[in-house]
C-alpha cells in the first residue's frame, strides 16, 4: 500500500523558514516524479514544486521560485520542501504527490506574526 | 500557464440524481487531465487519470471523458458520500493547474 506521510508544517512568523519532509512507502519512490502542492484555507489546490526521481530536474511555480527548495533523499524513501523567506500568503496545507495518483494526508503552515 | 474552468463552481443534487462536471482548458492537454475528489479537512482523493480512465478502487459511478480542451466527470446514483468538492488538474505542461473546484451539495 502507498503511504505518503508528511510533517514538519506549524507556526513560523514572516521572513521565516521551515522544512518539510514527506516519508514515502509501498511503491520505488527513485522511479516517480514527486510533487507539493498546496491549498491555502477554504481555497483549491496550487501546485507548487516537483523533483525528478533521481533529483536530476526541479521546478517551481513563480509564486515560490527562489524561496522554496525541493529535494528527496532516495536513501531513506523521503521528499523535502526548504522553504524560506515565508510570507503569510504562503499559508496553507501542503501535501506531498505522486501525481496524479498518491497524496499524502498534509501538513498545516501558518505564517503568522 | 494553462487555465483550468470547472463549471459549475457548485451544484445541488438529490441522492440518485446523475450529474456532470465540465472542465476547459485554456489551451489543447491531449488527454492529460485528472479528477479529483476531496472532502472537508481530507486530502484529495483520484478519481480518473488520463480523461477518461478509473483508478484501481474507484467505483465505475464515475466516469470521465473528452480529450483536447473539454472534459467532463460523471457521477451516476449520487450517495451520500459523493458529496464533495471535485477538481480537475492539467498535466501536460508545466506548470500543473487544477480547476478552481466544483462544490457538489445535497439539495
Amino acid at each position: 500500500e502507498v503511504q505518503l506521510v508528511e510533517s514538519g508544517g506549524g507556526l513560523v512568523q514572516p521572513g521565516g523558514s521551515l522544512r518539510l519532509s514527506c516519508a514515502a512507502s509501498g511503491f520505488t519512490f527513485s522511479s516517480y516524479w514527486m510533487h507539493w502542492v498546496r491549498q491555502a484555507p477554504g481555497k483549491g489546490l496550487v501546485w507548487v514544486s516537483h523533483i525528478h526521481g533521481d533529483g536530476s530536474v526541479t521546478t517551481y511555480a513563480d509564486s515560490v521560485r527562489g524561496r522554496f527548495t525541493i529535494s528527496r533523499d532516495n536513501a531513506k524513501n523521503t521528499l523535502y520542501l526548504q522553504m524560506n523567506s515565508l510570507r503569510p500568503e504562503d499559508t496553507a496545507v501542503y501535501y506531498c504527490a505522486v501525481l496524479p495518483d498518491y497524496w499524502g494526508q498534509g501538513t498545516l503552515v501558518t505564517v503568522s506574526s | 500557464d494553462i487555465q483550468m474552468t470547472q463549471s459549475p463552481s457548485s451544484l445541488s443534487a438529490s441522492v440518485g440524481d446523475r450529474v456532470t462536471i465540465t472542465c476547459r482548458a485554456s489551451q489543447g492537454i491531449g488527454n492529460y487531465l485528472a479528477w479529483f475528489q476531496q472532502k472537508p479537512g481530507k486530502a484529495p482523493k483520484s478519481l480518473i487519470y488520463a480523461a477518461s480512465s478509473l483508478q484501481s478502487g474507484v467505483p465505475s459511478k464515475f466516469s470521465g471523458s473528452g480529450s483536447g480542451t473539454d472534459f467532463t466527470l460523471t457521477i451516476s446514483g449520487l450517495q451520500p458520500e459523493d458529496f464533495a468538492t471535485y477538481y480537475c488538474q492539467q498535466y501536460s505542461t508545466y506548470p500543473i493547474t487544477f480547476g478552481q473546484g466544483t462544490r457538489l451539495e445535497i439539495k
